[in-house]
């Protein structure tokens, strides 16, 4: 079963703090993504990245870095953390292929509290 | 730029009734688009997805939507509620025309389902 693992489901900083999420995948896809999600929002995204060492910015990258050094880890860095980060934060892949084949798998979240 | 619109934050139906939730999306051209549903603390999982081959399009678990590209619209529809389908779906779109990987994501549709 194909899957995408975020290594904290649930994570207490404190403000000021540098956090990192961690994503890993082990379906071999190209591209990996980074999405917040809050009530009434929906998902939005933060940042992604098509290959190794590439990245780009999402709708909403203010106050998030990521580093993606292996194809399958893509990781999400707050350098320091706001009360306005708190929110799921939601790790996906997808294979670059034919078109409509960018289906995004999920993974199952970390839910950050920023005190 | 592309957008989605999930008419409805909270829509609640009787266990056997239909099942209708909402998508509109705002495109130049006919985007793909997808339905995702989200469980209880769990992440996002596919349910369907438009890729222009047909405009109805069948899912997983008893789903369908109707692509209606007069209508800007990809509507989910269920005949026969269950309770397992109370859940939180959303609707996401990613152009046919650029090579923008990430989907956009609607503000999310949370469903009820009644006994």
């Amino acid at each position: 079963d194909v899957k995408v693992t975020q290594s904290s489901r649930y994570l207490v900083k404190r403000t000021g703090e540098k956090v990192f999420l961690e994503c890993v995948q082990d379906m071999d896809h190209e591209n990996m993504f980074w999405y917040r999600q809050d009530p009434g929002l929906g998902l939005r995204l933060i940042y992604f990245s098509y290959d190794v060492k590439m990245k780009e910015k999402g709708d909403i990258p203010e106050g998030y870095s990521v580093s993606r050094e292996k194809k399958e880890r893509f990781s999400l860095i707050l350098e320091s953390a706001s009360t306005n980060q708190t929110s799921m934060y939601l790790c996906a892949s997808s294979p670059t292929g034919a078109p409509g084949a960018n289906v995004l798998t999920f993974g199952a979240g970390s839910r950050l509290t920023v005190l | 730029a592309q957008s989605v619109t999930q008419l409805g934050s909270h829509v609640s139906v009787s266990e056997g009734a239909l099942v209708l939730l909402r998508c509109n999306y705002s495109s130049s051209v006919p985007p793909y688009l997808f339905w995702y549903v989200q469980y209880p603390n769990q992440g996002l999982q596919l349910l369907l997805k438009y890729t222009s081959a047909a405009t109805l399009v069948k899912g997983i678990n008893g789903f369908e939507a109707e692509f209606k590209k007069s209508e800007t619209s990809f509507h989910l529809t269920k005949p026969s509620a269950h309770m397992s389908d109370a859940a939180e779906y959303f609707c996401a779109v990613r152009p046919m025309d650029t090579g923008r990987r990430a989907l956009t994501f609607g503000s999310g549709t949370r469903l009820q389902v009644q006994p």
